[in-house]
């Protein structure tokens, strides 16, 4: 089975850099995704990480490391507006879109 | 989430009951396909297509047909709707059967009463 681990919750405050990880255990790996999700509302593309490393846009990176089945999503300069769920999600191979979702990190930014 | 439109958006339903959830996208996406969420768990895949006339099942299949007969929409079809259907149903598509950024749809809230 597909085996996708993220915190639940997260508390940071306003300006800061809050770093949400992502563990994965799958049957196969073509790519790892972020998104972001606000209470009532659709899934938004945060980020796609297929290779090792570092991918940066604007206030928000994703890292990954394959050999380690790790990604992290790092959000600098927090807002409240930034307060969310944010979904780690892999695709587990190439020739269909399919992603398998971890639950989810509740992110609330405090003042 | 411009381009993949779902309906409706709220529903209520009667055990036994059978309905569709409409999507439609306008960007001419090869890949379409249709996830259930639930709270404490992540978004499910129900079932997927690659292309019009072809259709799979994804994980958690039981319960929902689907048809996939133009590029532009992909119905799905609750036959006869159970109390653990409740849920909230997102569509998605990309272009490519690899496609960096998949689009999903603002949501459809099911309850089964």
């Amino acid at each position: 089975g597909q085996n996708i681990d993220q915190p639940t919750e997260m508390t940071a405050t306003e300006g800061a850099i809050v770093q949400i990880n992502c563990t994965y255990q799958t049957s196969g790996f073509n790519g790892l995704f972020w998104y972001q999700q606000h209470a009532g509302e659709a899934p938004t593309f945060l980020s796609y990480n297929v290779l090792d490393g570092l991918e940066e846009k604007g206030r928000f990176s994703s890292f990954l490391s394959r050999s380690k089945g790790y990604s992290y999503l790092l959000l600098k300069e927090l807002q409240m507006k930034d307060s969310a769920s944010y979904l780690c999600a892999v695709r587990d191979r190439a020739g269909a879109n399919n992603l398998f979702f971890g639950t989810g990190t509740r992110l609330t930014v405090i003042p | 989430n411009a381009g993949v439109t779902q309906t409706p958006k709220f529903q209520v339903l009667k055990t036994g009951q059978s309905m569709t959830l409409q999507c439609a996208q306008d960007m001419n996406h090869e890949y379409m396909s249709w996830y259930r969420q639930d709270p404490g768990m992540g978004l499910r895949l129900i079932h997927y297509s690659v292309g019009a006339g072809i259709t799979d099942q994804g994980e958690v299949p039981n319960g929902y047909n689907v048809s996939r007969s133009t590029t532009e929409d992909f119905p799905l079809r609750l036959l006869s709707a159970a109390p653990s259907q409740t849920s909230v149903y997102f569509c998605a598509s990309s272009y490519g059967r690899a496609g960096n950024t998949i689009y999903f749809g603002e949501g459809s809230w099911l309850t089964v009463v």
